[in-house]
């Protein structure tokens, strides 16, 4: 089925683990976000990347790496867990940044940094 | 700067009442896009509507209708005559010309049978 996915969908992780989190899209859309959803605090844009071999930071970047080897290919990375990580991650795909439809959303991923 | 507010943190309406879900906005920017999305218990995240900024005319879709008003930066939802199924967390978003989707924190809406 075409839309976006991401893997895996829950995860532990002890403080100071690392881990990747894999967000695939078979729409050929160019733009592809990664956002994260806190209790409260709606949906905030963690990095961004307007097309293949580009990234971009948003509002919450510090403790995230994220790279775009492949059009279809978004991943984040965290070097160095924190509690402060426990979170829901989204990732998300559009043609543009604006595109009628908005953006396409993944299920999420439920990260616990224990 | 851009900013959502959804002031309504939570709302329980019995079935088949009406309900407005809130959404006030803020952009210095002439040209954006507003946006609701709901999530369901589920967890996943579904596109309802989108609007541009130089399109204030109001839309119906079978029950929901959307009321964007820029004089009031405002960009309300309505459901009519509520079901258990619209029971949710639903958010409004904002995009200018940088990419960037700006949400609101989400009103959680349960419908009581």
């Amino acid at each position: 089925n075409a839309g976006v996915t991401q893997t895996p969908k829950f995860r532990v992780l002890k403080t100071g683990q690392s881990m990747t989190l894999l967000c695939a899209q078979d729409m050929n859309h160019e733009y592809m976000y990664w956002y994260r959803q806190d209790p409260g605090m709606g949906l905030r844009l963690i990095h961004y990347s307007v097309g293949e071999g580009t990234t971009a930071k948003g509002e919450v970047p510090d403790g995230y790496n994220v790279s775009r080897l492949k059009k279809q290919n978004f991943l984040l990375g965290l070097e160095s867990a924190a509690p402060s990580q426990t979170s829901v991650y989204f990732c998300a795909s559009s043609y543009s940044g604006a595109s009628k439809r908005g953006y396409t959303f993944g299920s999420g991923t439920r990260l616990t940094v224990v | 700067a851009q900013k959502v507010t959804q002031a309504q943190t939570e709302i329980s309406v019995v079935e088949k009442e009406d309900v407005t879900l809130d959404c006030v906005y803020e952009t210095r920017d002439t040209t954006y896009y507003l946006f609701w999305y709901k999530q369901p218990p589920s967890g996943e995240l579904v596109f309802l509507i989108r609007r541009n900024s130089f399109d204030e005319q109001n839309e119906i879709s079978g029950r929901y209708s959307w009321n964007f008003q820029k004089s009031t930066s405002s960009f309300n939802f309505t459901i009519t005559a509520s079901q258990v199924v619209d029971s949710a967390v639903y958010f409004c978003a904002l995009i200018v010309l940088g990419n960037q989707f700006y949400f609101g924190t989400g009103t959680s809406l349960t419908v009581i049978p």
